[in-house]
This record gives C-alpha cells, sequence and structure tokens, in this order.
C-alpha cells in the first residue's frame, strides 16, 4: 500500500459528459501528478500540482483541468470527454525535490 | 509521446528462471526508475537508478544503465509466479518536478 487513494474506482460515462476524478496523496506529499494509461499502454503525464499551482504539464488538452487543495488533494476534471479519453487514470504523490512517486490504484473511466 | 521502447514486449518464463527486460529512451536523464503494475492497478515502484550510476541490486532485482547507449536493463533472479505483472521503465529529465516519462511495458508472465 501506498497510502495514496483514488475515487471512483469505476466510471462509466458517455460522449460529451463532463467527469471529475479524485485523489488523496499520502500523508506529507505536497507534489500530485495524474497519468493517463490506455489500454496496453504505459502511462503517459498528463500534469502536475506543486503547492496548488500548475507545475508543469503534458500533452494533453485544455479540456483535461486540475486541482489541488490545500490539504494537498487533488482532482482531475475532464470536460467534453471522447471515447479516446477511455483509460485508466492514475495519480501519484511526492514530496518537493523527491526523485520517487508513489501510485494510487487508479481509476478507469469509459467512454460510451 | 512515450520517450522509450521496452523489449520484449511480453515474456514468458518457467518458476526459477530469470527474466531480463529492456529500455531504450530518447534524451538525457536525470535518473531511470522502473515499476511493476499487476492486472491494470496502480504502479508500485521498485528501483531508481541516478544518470551516474551504472548498476544498482535491490533483492532479486539488478539494473543497469548505460547512458552513452540510452539503454537499461532489469534483471529478476529466480522468478515466482507472483512477480507475474508488467514492469514499466520511467525516465526523468530532472527538469521542476519530477515529471516521469514511461515505456510501453514488458508483460512478464512466470508459470509455476
Amino acid at each position: 500500500e501506498t497510502g495514496v487513494t483514488q475515487s471512483p474506482t469505476h466510471l462509466i460515462k458517455t460522449r460529451g459528459q463532463q467527469v471529475t476524478l479524485r485523489c488523496s496523496s499520502q500523508s506529507g506529499h505536497n507534489t500530485v501528478s495524474w497519468y493517463q494509461q490506455a489500454l496496453g499502454q504505459g502511462p503517459q503525464f498528463i500534469f502536475q500540482y506543486y503547492r496548488e499551482e500548475e507545475n508543469g504539464r503534458g500533452n494533453f488538452p485544455p479540456r483535461f483541468s486540475g486541482l489541488q487543495f490545500p490539504n494537498y488533494s487533488s482532482e482531475l476534471n475532464v470536460n467534453a470527454l471522447e471515447l479516446d479519453d477511455s483509460a485508466l487514470y492514475l495519480c501519484a504523490s511526492s514530496f518537493e525535490g523527491a526523485d520517487t512517486q508513489y501510485f494510487g490504484p487508479g481509476t478507469r473511466l469509459t467512454v460510451l | 509521446s512515450q520517450q522509450g521502447e521496452e523489449d520484449p514486449q511480453a515474456l514468458s518464463i518457467q518458476e526459477g528462471e530469470n527474466a531480463t527486460m529492456n529500455c531504450s529512451y530518447k534524451t538525457s536523464i536525470n535518473n531511470l526508475q522502473w515499476y511493476r503494475q499487476n492486472s491494470g492497478r496502480g504502479l508500485v515502484h521498485l528501483i531508481l537508478i541516478r544518470s551516474n550510476e551504472r548498476e544498482k541490486h535491490s533483492g532479486r532485482l539488478r539494473v543497469t544503465l548505460d547512458t552513452s547507449k540510452k539503454s537499461s536493463s532489469l534483471l529478476i533472479t529466480a522468478s515466482r509466479a507472483a512477480d507475474t505483472a508488467s514492469y514499466f521503465c520511467a525516465t526523468d529529465k530532472g527538469a521542476a518536478g519530477n515529471k516521469l516519462t514511461f515505456g510501453g511495458g514488458t508483460r512478464v508472465l512466470v508459470k509455476p
């Protein structure tokens, strides 16, 4: 167990809808990163939050947005869902300057 | 886009045998990490090797890094059925924040 939790575990949405995924970081970690993992592929970096500010973004459109709260929990929001958004969404927490990230179990999103 | 390629894509071995998988990457890195993923769930950090290191051991794991060839290998000795999983390499360029770039993974099946 890494101490990182994510909710919900599974989610089914239809194309065009909006979704919010949640992540609770390991205690003491002030940095959270989000990754998208399509079936059969490696995770791809979406963005990172550090002390409630976005601290880097991967090659994802603006309809992917995030928030980090003062208690360092985090949300990933995706608007105007597309079929290709179907994937496992992983969050990972770490402490500033540390190399190792601790991953949550993921949220599997299916877009119909 | 993914930083690296992993080879082989899939590996099937008998319990007790060694498993070797390779990772190649494209740009200079600060460190390279290996993660394990069971059945499409969260990633578990296995080992980290820095760019100025050539070899590292952790239990039954041995990792090598050749920065001149931009490649790394992961060796699992005396494999067990519980080692059945997907294994991913991830590189960190060392820019602000630790944003990992993953390879496509090697799926390992250890038969009892």
